[in-house]
């Protein structure tokens, strides 16, 4: 089974600039989890999707913001980019919402913002 | 809010030696999550901690769980230059909206 794959894995991008990150989760997983991980914030979730709907969503402003297909493959956008948002961006994919003991992270995209 | 302390933050450790990382929570929670990351990687998930007085081991790590104390350690034995990595604890509950609450990662070293 094929684990939860995000493209680009790498993208630098300017400041004011926008990004869109991709997330596919594993086949069978409804579920998808959004977190940054920075060196001086740690790692904090973002949203969660499930079934095209943002469930939950974390302590960010509207500049971050995402979404879900019908295929559970799910993008977070970025707009107006700031040097803060440097940071890995890690998704994870679940079966269901509410079930983060059988949640899979994928590889992460590394965003460096110039 | 749900707050998530782990001590050391960092960790310089002869190769053989045991020590122990410890995760603290501020408030109930439903589990309890150990997770080891290594340089520009993703998180690799260890144990899931589910009730009071859980204990998990996996080769040279034992995890452990005292809701009641809030509390849970990630104990080494005997280590070894491979577990060098980030060790990070994370808890959830329902009334968090089942996000995971992470600590802020424990720096591992392992010197031979």
């Amino acid at each position: 089974k094929a684990g939860v794959t995000q493209t680009p894995r790498y993208l630098i991008k300017t400041r004011g600039q926008q990004v869109t990150l991709s997330c596919s989760p594993i086949s069978g997983h409804r579920s998808v989890s959004w977190y940054q991980q920075t060196p001086g914030q740690g790692l904090q979730f973002l949203f969660e999707y499930f079934s095209e709907t943002q469930r939950n969503k974390g302590n960010f402003p509207g500049r971050f913001s995402g979404r879900q297909f019908s295929n559970s493959r799910s993008e977070m956008n970025v707009s107006t980019l700031e040097l803060g948002d440097s940071a890995l961006y890690l998704c994870a994919s679940s079966s269901e919402p509410g079930r983060t003991y059988e949640q899979y992270f994928g590889p992460g995209t590394r965003l460096t913002v110039t | 809010e749900l707050k998530v302390e782990q001590n050391p933050l960092f960790l310089s450790m002869q190769e053989g030696k045991n020590y122990t990382i410890y995760c603290n929570y501020s408030t109930t929670s439903d589990r309890l999550y150990w997770y080891r990351q290594d340089p520009g990687k993703s998180l690799e998930s260890l144990f899931v901690l589910l009730s009071n007085g859980a204990v998990k081991q996996e080769g040279r790590l034992m995890a452990s769980l005292d809701t009641k104390a809030r509390l849970s350690t990630l104990h080494i034995t005997a280590a070894v230059h491979d577990l060098s990595a980030t060790y990070f604890c994370a808890v959830d509950g329902m009334e968090y909206g089942n996000k995971l609450v992470f600590g802020a990662g424990t720096i591992l070293r392992v010197k031979s």
